[in-house]
């Protein structure tokens, strides 16, 4: 199993500034993935961060708004940049524990209100 | 591309039997995975068919059918507490992103 955390649990912010969000795993894992969950809806895979190298983005998804870094095994941080309206949404991290059953682990998530 | 079809919305009485259905279309097929999150929290794994058949675990079951692309969450004994939103998840391979299905919510009422 996988123990996550984020922060910050939630935030508001204006447009156009910036937001960290960090996520610490206590195990090591190889990936770890962020998601974006519309209030209501399912969850669209943002990124894949590996450690050592870029993060793989998904279509309709960039790193210059979306930068990732992945600094050891444990952690990574997604930032949302340049905010708008319609980034407000529930951000997730997860990982895969590796037990074999194709189970995913997710932190508490990112509530994020850009105003 | 991959993409996951499950209705919207179910409702259900306490003590009864629901069933979640999900439609799959992907480019390959690994597995099938269920996972439930309850509102304002994380989504918490159910279970995983690789293979055809039934899986059963406690009150909750899920069935595969690799033939019909084809897969559904079987809840027993409802109980409030199951009140949450059901996604069934898949994947092309063996290290591929997984993709979510569109969702369940499911109300149980008294």
């Amino acid at each position: 199993s996988a123990v996550i955390s984020q922060k910050p649990s939630r935030d508001i912010c204006q447009r156009g500034t910036s937001l960290t969000i960090q996520c610490q795993v206590d195990s090591q894992v190889t990936m770890m993935f962020w998601y974006r969950q519309q209030p209501g809806q399912s969850l669209t895979l943002i990124a894949t961060a590996n450690q050592g190298s870029e993060a793989t983005y998904e279509s309709g998804f960039v790193i210059d708004k979306f930068p990732i870094s992945r600094p050891n095994l444990t952690f990574s941080t997604l930032t949302v940049s340049n905010m708008s309206p319609e980034d407000s949404s529930i951000y997730l991290c997860s990982v895969e524990a590796g037990t074999g059953e194709n189970e995913q682990f997710f932190g508490p998530g990112t509530r994020l209100t850009v105003l | 591309g991959q993409s996951l079809e499950q209705p919207s919305e179910v409702t259900a009485v306490e003590g009864a039997i629901v069933q979640i259905n999900c439609t799959y279309q992907t480019s390959g097929f690994y597995g099938l995975s269920w996972y439930q999150q309850h509102d304002g929290g994380a989504p918490t794994f159910l279970s995983y068919n690789a293979l055809d058949g039934l899986e059963e675990t406690g009150r909750f079951s899920s069935f595969l059918s690799r033939s019909d692309s084809y897969g559904y969450l079987l809840l027993q004994e409802l109980q409030m507490k199951d009140s949450a939103s059901y996604f069934c998840a898949a994947r092309p391979g063996g290290y591929q992103k997984v993709t979510f299905g569109t969702g369940t919510k499911l109300q149980v009422i008294p």
